[in-house]
């Protein structure tokens, strides 16, 4: 079965603060693919990052980045210079990948996700 | 691109009533639906899947006649809360991933949250 454990429940920060929110799954699966999103008070969720299994590859976008490591099974995310419209709920998510009859099933299974609140 | 629209964004209705909510694909095809349902401060919690033209797969704990998923077009999905009650007042969340990309990414609609009193 899969499993995605955001241990932070909580992170509090100040402004221009740098912060790295934890991401740990686990799969048996050889090919997967791992997500970040984003949900703000509003409520809707904004798609960040898909990364999948045989990429480790760290990325930057803006001041965005992250870090996926393999053999931690860690898919950690770290936020530059942190602004107050960076407060909102984060989530890890990891995705199956399995072919049924030839189509994907793609099911997404999250972490608890992560409050991030940003003072000023 | 890749828009999701859900509508009702928010409902309120009295006990033993059915609520029908839907999820759009505004600019893209969609063979596969996501229903999640979300309780506060908590994580979304898959409830089915819907794939065009077939029955939904509903995941385990879910009741499929509590919760009636049609997924008539290629563009349009439907959840029905029958007879809801107040244990059904959650955010339920809709997503989308596009015909043309078997692993690409859910594309998530902006929520419904259903108050039943």
């Amino acid at each position: 079965a899969q499993k995605v454990t955001q241990a932070q429940t909580e992170i509090s920060v100040v402004e221009k603060e740098d912060v790295t929110l934890d991401c740990v799954y686990e799969t048996r699966d050889t090919t997967y693919y791992l997500f970040w999103y984003k949900q703000p008070p509003s409520g809707e969720l904004v798609f960040l990052i898909r990364r999948n299994s045989f990429d480790e590859q760290n990325e930057i976008s803006g001041r965005y980045s992250w870090n996926f490591q393999k053999s931690t099974s860690s898919f950690n995310f770290t936020i530059t210079a942190s602004q107050v419209v960076d407060s909102a709920v984060y989530f890890c998510a990891l995705s199956e990948q399995r072919l049924y009859g030839g189509t994907s099933y793609g099911k997404l299974t999250f972490g608890q996700g992560t409050i991030l609140t940003v003072h000023p | 691109g890749a828009v999701v629209s859900q509508h009702p964004s928010r409902v309120i209705c009295k006990s033993g009533t059915s609520v029908k909510i839907e999820c759009r694909s505004l600019d893209f095809q969609a063979t596969t639906m996501f229903w999640y349902r979300q309780f506060p401060k908590q994580s979304l919690m898959l409830m089915a899947t819907s794939n065009e033209g077939s029955k939904a797969t509903y995941e385990q704990g879910v009741e499929k006649d509590k919760f009636l998923i049609n997924h008539a077009s290629l563009t349009l999905s439907t959840l029905t809360v029958t007879s809801a009650h107040p244990e059904d007042s959650s955010f339920y969340i809709c997503s989308a991933r596009a015909l043309d990309s078997l692993f690409g990414p859910q594309h998530f609609g902006d929520g419904t949250r259903l108050s039943i009193l």
